[in-house]
């Protein structure tokens, strides 16, 4: 069965500080990768999303990027956070035919 | 831009009693998704249904689509304590650039035991 990790679960993190989140997929593969924020109280909103190593897609300019080094690995970064920043930030994959998407945990990021 | 829009945005309702969640959107779609998430939780897929359906069922959800309205409802039926979560719709609509969903901002369902 497919599984997805992400990490760390919660972060607290100074403005200005660099921001590195991860996400892997076990049990399948080249899976579509996205990253979304949640802010409080609403939806989700798609920041990047990746159809291959490589390959990605960045639905909203910010300071914020995306990189896919490995098949099952997506990883989220900044290097300066900004106040705005804080959120729940969700991994999730799709096969590449399917449409429905699986979501990891979550990671709660504070910035402060 | 909000693609999917849900109403109410907050619901409570007694244990057993059925829940009704409504979902709007703007363009049109390829298919509709509902999800649910728990508080500080990621998102479980509960059902999709494709543009050329009309009604969906699984276990003791309903799916609805009109695509004609451009909405969709979901139905709980016999609602439990176990549903308190928020549900979303979600949008997916090919060639507008993006592979990602578009996601409303939700209802909060309370179930009262």
């Amino acid at each position: 069965s497919q599984t997805i990790h992400q990490w760390p679960a919660t972060l607290v993190q100074p403005v200005g500080s660099p921001l590195s989140l991860e996400c892997t997929v076990e049990g399948t593969s080249n899976p579509n990768l996205y990253w979304y924020r949640q802010a409080a109280g609403r939806g989700l909103q798609l920041l990047f999303y990746s159809v291959g190593i490589g390959q990605i897609s960045s639905e909203v300019p910010q300071n914020l990027s995306a990189s896919r080094p490995q098949d099952r690995q997506f990883i989220l970064s900044s290097k300066k956070l900004l106040l705005s920043d804080s959120g729940f930030y969700l991994c999730a994959w799709s096969a590449p035919w399917g449409r429905e998407q699986y979501f990891g945990p979550g990671t709660r990021l504070t910035v402060t | 831009s909000q693609q999917g829009e849900e109403d109410p945005q907050a619901l409570s309702i007694q244990e057993g009693e059925n829940a009704t969640m409504n979902c709007s959107y703007k363009t049109s779609i390829n298919n509709l998704q509902w999800y649910r998430q728990n508080s500080g939780r990621g998102l479980v897929h509960l059902i999709l249904i494709r543009s050329n359906e009309r009604e969906k069922h699984s276990g003791r959800l309903r799916v609805t689509l009109d695509t004609s309205k451009k909405s969709s409802s979901l139905l709980i039926t016999a609602s439990r304590a176990a549903d308190t979560a928020s549900y979303f719709c979600a949008t997916f609509y090919s060639g507008g650039g993006a592979d990602g969903l578009t996601f409303g901002k939700g209802t909060h369902l309370i179930i009262q035991p």
